[in-house]
């Protein structure tokens, strides 16, 4: 079984929908993030979590907010989706005893219409 | 302001050849860790090869070996006897401890039969 896993793979939804990407892992790490990426881009951070109390913006947090819901798991929310939000959402793990090594889900491809 | 630079967006070799691809940073940390990770077509998020800044020995992981020069910061990534498998969008990235991980744009490698 994978370490890190996304739900959904994939989604489609429309414009001024609410969306909720999921994210579990079972490395034990206490850190977590969300990242987007787009082409040309690279990846960007939208959130990140230090442990299940602490929560921080990254780079590009407008439209988009996060629960740690437990040590395994961060969601990511889109409150009213917008087709700008149309990317690659990639959820990441890492803890300091790995030398802050990111582990990284399969993916979840969104289209926002 | 740290940031991770990929001069080469797109690079194609033929398979079996040396390869090296690009990468520096900008920082005023003395402590850090460099990675290149590797996506494929599948579009997973696949460590290849780790630095820790403290290190003078370049890291190797098999076929894949870095030339990393901290005075000079540059972290770039050879991959011997290139092969088909090897075609993916790298990433270089930066992180020192307990901050955030820096991703460059990325290199679009192309490994021709």
């Amino acid at each position: 079984d994978a370490d890190v896993t996304q739900t959904p793979r994939n989604r489609i939804t429309k414009t001024g929908k609410r969306i909720m990407l999921e994210c579990s892992q079972t490395k034990g790490h206490d850190r977590m993030y969300w990242y987007r990426q787009d082409p040309g881009l690279g990846l960007r951070l939208i959130y990140y979590s230090f442990d299940v109390k602490d929560i921080n913006k990254g780079e590009i947090s407008d439209g988009y907010s996060v629960s740690r819901q437990a040590q395994a798991k961060f969601s990511l929310s889109l409150e009213s989706a917008i087709p700008n939000q149309t990317a690659l959402y990639f959820c990441a793990t890492s803890d300091l005893a790995e030398e802050e090594t990111q582990y990284f889900g399969p993916g979840t491809r969104l289209l926002v219409l | 302001a740290q940031t991770v630079t990929q001069s080469q967006p797109e690079m194609s070799v033929q398979e079996a050849e040396t390869v090296t691809l690009s990468c520096t940073y900008d920082t005023s940390e003395n402590n850090y860790y460099l990675f290149w990770y590797k996506q494929p077509p599948s579009r997973q998020m696949i460590l290849v090869i780790r630095q820790e800044a403290y290190k003078q020995q370049n890291a190797t992981e098999n076929r894949f070996s870095v030339n990393f020069q901290k005075a000079a910061k540059s972290f770039s990534l050879k991959i011997s006897d290139s092969q088909l498998g090897d075609t993916a969008m790298y990433f270089c990235a930066f992180i020192n401890r307990d901050d955030k991980i820096i991703f460059g744009k990325g290199t679009r490698l192309h490994i021709l039969p």
